[in-house]
């Protein structure tokens, strides 16, 4: 079935270290993985995503890498800041699925001074 | 530019009651989603609409319906409201219905139902 997996459930940084957010999917024929962020009360907002055909795909401080043998995908997040604290979601279409998005359970990234 | 409008931002309603939600997507954006956002169940699809047609709909009962119209805004109706109906709800909307311009998420509409 459709599935998304997404680790760990929280995460705990020092501000200025790296954080990495895992996702694993249950599709080989995925092909859209979109990563959003949803600050407390607020709506989530797309940050990066990356399509099959691309390995990895970098934006300033972030970056999310595809490994489709292994149908997994990661956000990276580099030099972090308290700004980034916040619930990060991955997701992912399916074959059959048109455009729905299945998302991770999400992960609360906390990051501290 | 606008963003995704939702309306009401809040709602507080009673069991067996109905409820109508309503998303205004971006100017020019065709394709609306609804998503249930719970602590529980996380964010879970409900349909999607595109130039006025039920493209896909999701696993949820059909006391979930939905509706597009000719200007793209799009309405949901829950009706015989349940406790477990409780959810932040949300739409998100893109420009033609594909994957390729992202998909953008409104602030939602927080539905308790008591």
């Amino acid at each position: 079935g459709e599935n998304v997996e997404q680790h760990p459930s929280t995460l705990s940084v020092q501000e200025g270290d790296s954080a990495v957010i895992k996702c694993t999917y249950s599709d080989s024929a995925s092909n859209y993985f979109p990563w959003y962020k949803q600050e407390l009360g607020k709506r989530p907002q797309l940050i990066i995503d990356i399509r099959s055909n691309v390995g990895e795909k970098k934006d300033q401080r972030i970056a999310v890498t595809l490994n489709k043998t292994a149908k997994h995908f990661s956000l990276h997040i580099t030099e972090t800041q308290p700004e980034d604290s916040a619930v990060y979601f991955c997701a992912a279409t399916f074959k059959g699925g048109g455009n729905k998005l299945t998302f991770g359970t999400g992960t609360q990234l906390k990051v501290e001074l | 530019k606008a963003g995704v409008t939702q309306t009401p931002r809040y709602l507080i309603k009673t069991r067996g009651q109905q409820v109508t939600l309503s998303c205004s997507p971006i100017s020019g954006h065709r394709s609306v989603s609804w998503y249930q956002q719970t602590p529980g169940q996380g964010l879970q699809f409900l349909f999607e609409y595109f130039s006025e047609t039920q493209r896909n709909k999701g696993n949820f009962p059909g006391r979930f319906s939905g509706r597009q119209f000719s200007n793209s805004r799009s309405e949901m109706n829950v009706s015989t409201l349940e406790l477990g109906d409780s959810a932040l709800y949300l739409c998100a909307s893109s420009l033609d219905g594909t994957t390729n311009y992202g998909y953008t998420f409104g602030s939602g509409t927080r539905l308790t139902v008591v």
